[in-house]
């Protein structure tokens, strides 16, 4: 079975563009979540869908959004972005129940200039 | 709410030596709780869960967890740490309640020394 898939691995963007990174779940997993890791920050939780409707939702601003589609997979989307968006974006799935494991995708690192 | 702890950002061992990776938990209601090791320039992935069946949880890789409840604990150990244990570890927790959402600590990067 394949992986967690996220797509770009590496990107570089400048003050005040958009971005937009790409989630593909493991095969039958409904559940992506979405996580934005920094050193000393540990993993801050950004949001949960589930079967194409945001679920859960952490504490980030506005600017930071996403997506599911029917097929499961997921974007999110950063707008304006600020140089303390630098960070590595990680994906997760899993089967829907509380107590299942997440499956993390190599994640995507975002550098802001 | 729920919340993670985990003391100590760095930890160091002698390779052979105990690991011993400390992770403190707050929640109003049951917990499960987890151990993931992120390796450099990977996700993570799953070392052992708990979720309610045994208190004493191994995992893979040789590490175990126990869940102490009147201490709101679940600390990773190791008995003996090998080279390829060096990694950054996180503890988290979700809860029964069905939120499915996961709270992680800050993680513990773990150090071995030859």
């Amino acid at each position: 079975k394949a992986g967690v898939t996220q797509t770009p691995r590496y990107l570089i963007k400048t003050r005040g563009q958009q971005v937009t990174l790409s989630c593909s779940p493991i095969s039958g997993h409904r559940s992506v979540s979405w996580y934005q890791q920094t050193p000393g920050q540990g993993l801050q939780f950004l949001f949960e869908y589930f079967s194409e409707t945001q679920r859960n939702k952490g504490n980030f601003p506005g600017r930071f959004s996403g997506r599911q589609f029917s097929n499961s997979r997921s974007e999110m989307n950063v707008s304006t972005l600020e140089l303390g968006d630098s960070a590595l974006y990680l994906c997760a799935s899993s089967i829907d129940r509380a107590n299942e494991k997440l499956f993390f995708g190599s994640g995507t690192q975002l550098s802001v200039l | 709410a729920q919340s993670v702890t985990q003391l100590g950002s760095h930890v160091s061992v002698s390779e052979g030596a105990l690991v011993l990776l400390r992770c403190n938990y707050s929640s109003s209601v049951p917990p499960y709780l987890f151990w993931y090791v992120q390796y450099p320039n990977q996700g993570l992935q799953l070392l052992l869960k708990y979720t309610s069946a045994a208190t004493l949880v191994k995992g893979i890789n040789g590490f175990e967890a126990e869940f102490k409840k009147s201490e709101t604990s679940f600390h990773l150990t190791k008995p003996s740490a090998h080279m390829s244990d060096a990694a950054e570890y996180f503890c988290a927790v979700t809860d029964t309640s069905g939120t499915y959402k996961y709270i992680f600590g800050t993680g513990t990067r773990l150090k071995v020394l030859a």
